[in-house]
């Protein structure tokens, strides 16, 4: 399976500043997943990156508030802009296993608390 | 829609109880089928998968079969240890995308 390392690990952030998290894969994929986990809920999917071409959002999220970079094929940035408190939450990004394997990995979150 | 449902918890058991955690799938499709775990303090980590009908998950003594008949994929071990405290999540694969259940929280007293 891929390893992802995603950064920071957790961060508390004013509030109406940005925070840029990093996810770096020790392998090339195709499509990269950005999810958000609020506080006692499920994952919800932000958005995919594919490298070359602008990031696919989900309903409910806009690329102004979660500007999403896919330079290359090991590494993604998600952005959370102009941060609220209702932005606290566990953000963590995912790709698929491997090529021909059903599954995904994720990173291990990142930790957000805006104040 | 495609969606995911589990049983909601906590569930609370003593060691070496038997578990099992429900889940069910509405899909359009042949969706694949996925347990996850997210231990306290870490990222998600996959558990066990089954990619087909009648297909059987297995690790670290867990297990879920892929019910088509019953859109399910219930999660089971037969002997909890303390170590397996944690949120465990349903979810199912889709057109790249995937699927998750709320979770369920799972708390094993010694």
């Amino acid at each position: 399976s891929a390893v992802i390392s995603q950064k920071p690990s957790r961060d508390i952030c004013q509030r109406g500043t940005s925070l840029t998290i990093q996810c770096q894969v020790d392998s090339q994929v195709t499509m990269m997943f950005w999810y958000r986990q609020q506080p006692g809920q499920s994952l919800t999917l932000i958005a995919t990156a594919n490298q070359g071409s602008e990031a696919t959002y989900e309903s409910g999220f806009v690329i102004d508030k979660f500007p999403i970079s896919r330079p290359n094929l090991t590494f993604s940035t998600l952005t959370v802009s102009n941060m609220s408190p209702e932005d606290s939450s566990i953000y963590l990004c995912s790709v698929e296993s491997v090529a021909g394997v059903v599954g995904y990995t994720f990173g291990s979150g990142t930790r957000l608390t805006v104040v | 829609g495609n969606s995911v449902t589990q049983m909601e918890g906590p569930v609370t058991l003593s060691e070496e109880a038997f578990l099992t955690i429900n889940c069910t799938y509405t899909a359009t499709g042949y969706p694949s089928l996925f347990w996850y775990v997210q231990y306290p303090g870490e990222g998600l980590q996959l558990l066990l998968k089954a990619t087909k009908a009648d297909d059987k998950g297995s690790n670290k003594g867990f297990e879920a079969t892929y019910r088509k008949e019953t859109t399910s994929f219930h999660l089971e071990k037969g002997s909890v240890q303390v170590s397996d405290s944690a949120v465990y999540f349903c979810a199912l694969s889709f057109d790249d995308k995937i699927i998750f259940g709320k979770g369920t929280r799972l708390h094993i007293l010694p």
